[in-house]
């Protein structure tokens, strides 16, 4: 079955400090990869995307993520985080082998970033 | 554009209630998608519609329906709530095109007592 998994489901980190996630897909052929972050009584929103081209895509805030074809990762990077960066992180992947764009989700990561 | 719009904003139902949580958006996408979040578990599909007149189960179709009444609007309904059902559930739809990204709504915080 086609899954997403985050390694991390919980990580507490100062300012300052640097910040990666893990994400790891099972195999399903091209895929499209994206990160949301839903801040505390938010929605989600897109932080970054990766269709095709360099693996290294940049997203809002800071943000940037490398997609490694060969460990199907995705993991999302920050050099220095800080409080506001306090939230839920989810990977998500579309394996266009399906065709119908659904979404599969990681479980979610909550970052909380002390002052 | 007020992108994906989801009424109501929170929700208490008792067990065995019925009610239908509604889904709009107006940014003339093609598909449109029903999830549940709860903690620890991601967001798991419920159901979706690739197109309108179409609709297809997700990962957990169980207790739900959904009809997508327009291209517009795409709406889920619990038949008889059970408590199981507790969870925040987001809307979302896309644009059939190269461009695969989702727009979600900002939620339905449903309590099932």
């Amino acid at each position: 079955a086609q899954s997403v998994s985050q390694h991390n489901h919980h990580v507490i980190l100062s300012e300052a400090a640097s910040l990666e996630l893990g994400c790891n897909y099972s195999y399903g052929g091209t895929v499209n990869l994206f990160w949301y972050v839903q801040y505390p009584g938010q929605h989600l929103q897109l932080l970054l995307k990766y269709f095709s081209g360099d693996p290294l895509v940049k997203g809002i805030k800071g943000f940037e993520a490398e997609f490694i074809k060969s460990k199907f990762s995705f993991n999302l990077r920050k050099p220095s985080v800080q409080w506001s960066d306090t939230a839920e992180y989810f990977c998500a992947v579309i394996f266009l082998s399906s065709n119908t764009g659904k979404l599969i989700f990681g479980q979610g990561t909550t970052l909380q970033v002390k002052p | 554009n007020a992108g994906v719009t989801q009424t109501p904003k929170f929700q208490v139902l008792k067990t065995g209630q019925s009610m239908t949580l509604q889904c709009a958006q107006d940014m003339n996408h093609n598909s449109m998608y029903w999830y549940r979040q709860d903690p620890g578990m991601g967001l798991r599909l419920i159901y979706y519609s690739a197109s309108e007149g179409t609709t297809d189960k997700g990962e957990v179709p169980n207790g739900y329906n959904v009809s997508r009444l327009n291209k517009r609007e795409f709406s889920l309904r619990l038949e008889s709530a059970a408590p199981s059902q507790t969870s925040v559930y987001f809307c979302a739809s896309r644009y059939i095109g190269s461009v695969n990204e989702q727009f979600f709504g900002p939620g339905t915080r449903l309590t099932v007592l």
